[in-house]
């Protein structure tokens, strides 16, 4: 069955501490993967997405993730976090699909992220 | 792009009372998403259209929920007659016609039936 692990519901990090959230996909064709990210009382926004090409995607507000096939992985990292990074960090997988037809997303529970000063 | 436009951004309402959420998704995406997101449940895809057409409505709790696409730039969720395990956020997102399928999101609707 299809599904995303995001295996840490909280993290707490320091302000300019590196930064890794993981994430872990079960998709048997080839996956779309996506990163959002939902501040307080906000909707969620797209970071960073991957489809094919190069594993390491570079996303908005500094992020990056990296696609590791063999460990059906899609983690989400940031080297100097910010305070302004303090929200909820949501993993997505889609489906690959040639007609152009959008299919639905499958999404992990996500992580909520807290920065100290 | 104004991007997606939801409509009432906070709704209050009673018991037994009729809801219509509203949304306007971004011009010239072709697939629209209906969510709910709760502190219990988390964000459960309740149902989505490609091309105005309901595609999967799997996720639509029960009967008193329905959703329209009358056309490409306007869908509403009702919900009748509400109930308080109804109170959510519920949000929007339409996708451009490519296969990739990335969606964006709209501001949301904080529902709170009393």
């Amino acid at each position: 069955a299809q599904s995303v692990t995001q295996p840490d519901i909280h993290i707490t990090v320091s302000e300019g501490a590196s930064l890794e959230l993981r994430c872990n996909y079960s998709y048997g064709a080839t996956p779309y993967l996506f990163w959002y990210v939902q501040s307080p009382g906000q909707g969620l926004q797209l970071l960073l997405k991957y489809f094919s090409g190069d594993t390491l995607v570079q996303g908005i507000k500094g992020f990056e993730a990296e696609f590791k096939r063999s460990q059906s992985s899609f983690n989400l990292r940031k080297p100097s976090v910010h305070w302004s990074d303090a929200a909820e960090y949501f993993c997505a997988v889609g489906a690959a699909n040639p007609a152009g037809n959008n299919r639905k997303l499958i999404w992990g529970l996500g992580t909520s992220l807290a920065v100290n000063p | 792009d104004a991007g997606v436009i939801q409509s009432p951004r906070h709704e209050v309402t009673e018991m037994g009372q009729e809801v219509t959420l509203r949304c306007k998704p971004i011009s010239g995406h072709n697939s629209l998403f209906w969510y709910r997101q709760t502190m219990m449940r988390g964000l459960e895809l309740l149902i989505y259209f490609n091309n105005n057409v309901p595609i999967d409505d799997s996720g639509m709790p029960e009967d008193r929920f329905s959703a329209k696409m009358p056309n490409a730039s306007f869908s509403t969720l009702k919900i009748q007659p509400s109930e308080p395990r109804d109170s959510a956020v519920y949000f929007c997102a339409s996708s451009p016609g490519r296969s990739e399928g990335e969606q964006y999101f709209g501001p949301g609707t904080r529902l709170t039936v009393t």
